[in-house]
């Protein structure tokens, strides 16, 4: 069992919709989780942290965490192409070592 | 308030040789953590710095080594490279080495072995 588990996609959706990413991670210790935007040929970019249980919201996006079932999403609302990107869920395990998935390609079609 | 830069961006090498990469660490952050990203995959964990020391290794071989210094400034060596270490190469800087508050990644050195 992978660490970190994202959907690799792709994930297809049209514009103005929501977009869901969906994560699940093995460690149970694990407190603090993040959502990075990747665009081609660039570094991640921190959209959001989570550290507590239930929903996060900045602006547009939205993170959920269930420590009981160990699942991470991130929702995206009012969808834009500019959100095309691939999307990758993280998780710091072991107080120090960020795991990550190897994340959900997402496409918003004009 | 700067951001984490690295150098250089880009990079060829020679299978056999050795290379060292650079990592400035965002203003206020005292940990680096350096990650390595093939094509098509999450980034993998090699190994953090805090205080100059080595705090946490990942299933990287010992030919991957690394420092920091007292401005928490940081470089990845990795000698005998081989093709497979072709590869983005991240370095993030956090305050704390949990993360708290997230880690901030600079651009990246692309490395090509050939």
């Amino acid at each position: 069992q992978k660490e970190v588990e994202q959907n690799s996609g792709p994930l297809s959706v049209p514009e103005g919709a929501i977009a869901s990413l969906n994560c699940t991670y093995s460690d149970r210790g694990s407190q603090s989780f993040f959502w990075y935007r990747q665009y081609s040929g660039k570094s991640p970019e921190l959209i959001m942290s989570i550290y507590s249980n239930g929903d996060k919201e900045d602006g547009r996006f939205t993170a959920q965490l269930n420590k009981a079932s160990q699942y991470v999403s991130l929702l995206i609302r009012d969808s834009q192409p500019s959100d095309s990107a691939t999307y990758l869920c993280a998780a710091v395990q072991g107080a120090q070592k960020l795991v990550f998935g190897q994340g959900t390609r997402l496409t918003i079609n004009p | 308030e700067t951001g984490v830069t690295q150098s250089p961006t880009h990079l060829i090498k020679t299978r056999g040789q050795q290379v060292t990469l650079r990592c400035s660490s965002q203003s206020g952050h005292n940990t680096v953590s350096w990650y390595q990203q093939a094509l098509g995959q999450g980034p993998q964990f090699i190994f953090q710095y805090y205080r100059e020391e080595e705090n946490g290794r990942g299933n990287f071989p010992p030919r991957f080594s690394g420092l920091q210094f007292p401005n928490y400034s940081s470089e990845l060596n990795v000698n005998a490279l081989e093709l497979d270490d072709s590869a983005l190469y991240l370095c993030a800087s956090s305050l704390g080495t949990g993360g708290e508050g997230g880690y901030t990644f600079g651009s990246g050195t692309r490395l090509t072995v050939v």
